[in-house]
């Protein structure tokens, strides 16, 4: 079945460093993902929604010009997260949809814990 | 503004007996509901999902339930195991597939050997 991963699973860094995250549908092109951060003990925000191609759709709250989004393939979409902060650090998650196979839902990556110091 | 919420941060249940995970949500144009389990650093996993067309969709052990005049949903898990244990999410949206959802706060089901 379709799978989607992200890559790192787990990064610390620094303040003020930028921190790139990657999520790739496998065998599936997805021409939208969706990136999602999770605080701990708290529900899966929605962040925004990456459209290969074109600008990402952000909610509200979200900064755009600091989780900056790209989707310039239809496997691949990165989140930077630019000159982190420890308030930054969080659970972050994509998903994706097959259209090969209408009648299922989107496909969660592991995630990837972010520690900012 | 919270628009799915799961009310009960967290179920114990004995193994064998059922397992009932409640979700509210308020806005009435969702139109496909979704339960999902989720264990730390790992992402959500696709239990069952309902409609808004339908009251009742099962799956195995798994049967949801939907009442649209009160929004409320439920998860009934029957008979309960202990691999059952890890953290519900109910979530919502205004399609299926290719469409931004929205999680309740989540529910930690153990189930008691």
């Amino acid at each position: 079945g379709a799978v989607v991963s992200q890559h790192p699973s787990w990064v610390i860094c620094k303040s003020g460093t930028s921190v790139k995250i990657e999520c790739r549908s496998l065998d599936f092109q997805a021409t939208t993902m969706f990136w999602y951060r999770q605080f701990p003990k708290q529900s899966l925000m929605l962040m925004a929604t990456s459209n290969e191609g074109s600008k990402a759709t952000y909610e509200q709250g979200v900064e755009k010009d600091k989780f900056l989004i790209n989707h310039a393939s239809l496997t691949l979409s990165t989140l930077t997260v630019t000159s982190a902060h420890p308030e930054d650090s969080s659970f972050y998650i994509c998903s994706a949809w097959d259209s090969r196979y209408p009648n299922q839902p989107q496909h969660f990556g592991d995630g990837t814990r972010l520690s900012i110091l | 503004d919270q628009q799915v919420k799961q009310n009960s941060p967290s179920l114990s249940v004995q193994e064998g007996r059922i397992s009932i995970l409640n979700c509210d949500y308020t806005n009435s144009m969702f139109d496909y509901f979704l339960w999902y389990k989720k264990y730390p650093a790992e992402g959500p996993t696709f239990l069952i999902s309902i409609s808004s067309i339908k009251d009742k969709n099962e799956d195995g052990r798994f049967t949801v339930f939907l009442n649209k005049s009160a929004k409320h949903l439920s998860l009934h898990i029957v008979p309960s195991q202990p691999g059952d244990s890890a953290v519900y999410f109910c979530a919502a949206s205004f399609n299926f597939g290719n469409e931004k959802l929205t999680f309740g706060t989540g529910t930690r089901l153990t189930i008691i050997p």
